[in-house]
């Protein structure tokens, strides 16, 4: 695609349930990351994927967190039994040539856990 | 470790003003410098960036130069305009196996007309 494309923009969950928060890079970038903002708190590096390599986990805040990433392509990050301090934005970026050019982030699922 | 550090806003100017947005970096090899802009309600772009000391990054007016004596990379505009109004990141990126950004923590940039 033209972008880097995610989903829901928004998401409004009560507290405990799992969501599931989707990223769809731009077509051929082999880069992905996974990135959340929140208010006071920066940008928070939470995990990348790189090919067919393993994964770079070590920004996954607890083992309720996880991601995967289909045929190289589409993400999704999954968060189990969410809470309050899981609300954030969370963003995605791809990238083609490594992250020493650059990424390209999607805008942003902002989840909301009350 | 490695690390960014940048001036805490918000900073609010005049339109026609000169912006300088301090950034200064911690890193334990060479990494690329990068800004980043947020303009309200959208996602983050990239702005500019340099890959190597003293290259200069150019856009939109904006310039920063990237300086490996004093590990900063301040962002600067001579006339900034109301729509500059935007939240900036100053970022890093080591490169190696992770290839991971590492950001500040975003200075408000707001431009009254």
């Amino acid at each position: 695609g033209a972008g880097v494309s995610q989903s829901p923009s928004n998401k409004v969950t009560e507290k405990g349930k799992d969501v599931e928060l989707r990223c769809d890079p731009i077509s051929g970038h082999t880069a992905l990351y996974w990135y959340r903002q929140s208010l006071g708190q920066g940008l928070e590096f939470l995990i990348y994927f790189q090919g067919n390599s393993a994964p770079d986990k070590s920004g996954l805040p607890s083992d309720r967190f996880s991601a995967e990433r289909t045929g190289g392509s589409v993400s999704t990050l999954t968060i189990q039994r969410t809470q309050q301090e899981d609300s954030a934005v969370y963003l995605c970026a791809s990238s083609s040539q490594g992250g020493h050019y650059g990424y390209t982030f999607g805008s942003g699922t902002r989840l909301t856990v009350v | 470790g490695n690390s960014v550090t940048q001036m805490e806003g918000p900073v609010t100017l005049s339109e026609e003003a000169f912006l300088t947005i301090n950034c200064t970096y911690t890193a334990t090899g060479y990494p690329s410098l990068f800004w980043y802009v947020q303009y309200p309600g959208e996602g983050l772009q990239l702005l500019l960036k340099a890959t190597k000391a003293d290259d200069k990054g150019s856009n939109k007016g904006f310039e920063a130069t990237y300086r490996k004596e004093t590990t900063s990379f301040h962002l600067e505009k001579g006339s900034v305009q109301v729509s500059d109004s935007a939240v900036y990141f100053c970022a890093l990126n080591l490169g190696g196996a992770t290839n991971k950004l590492i950001f500040g923590t975003g200075t408000l940039l707001a431009v009254q007309p």
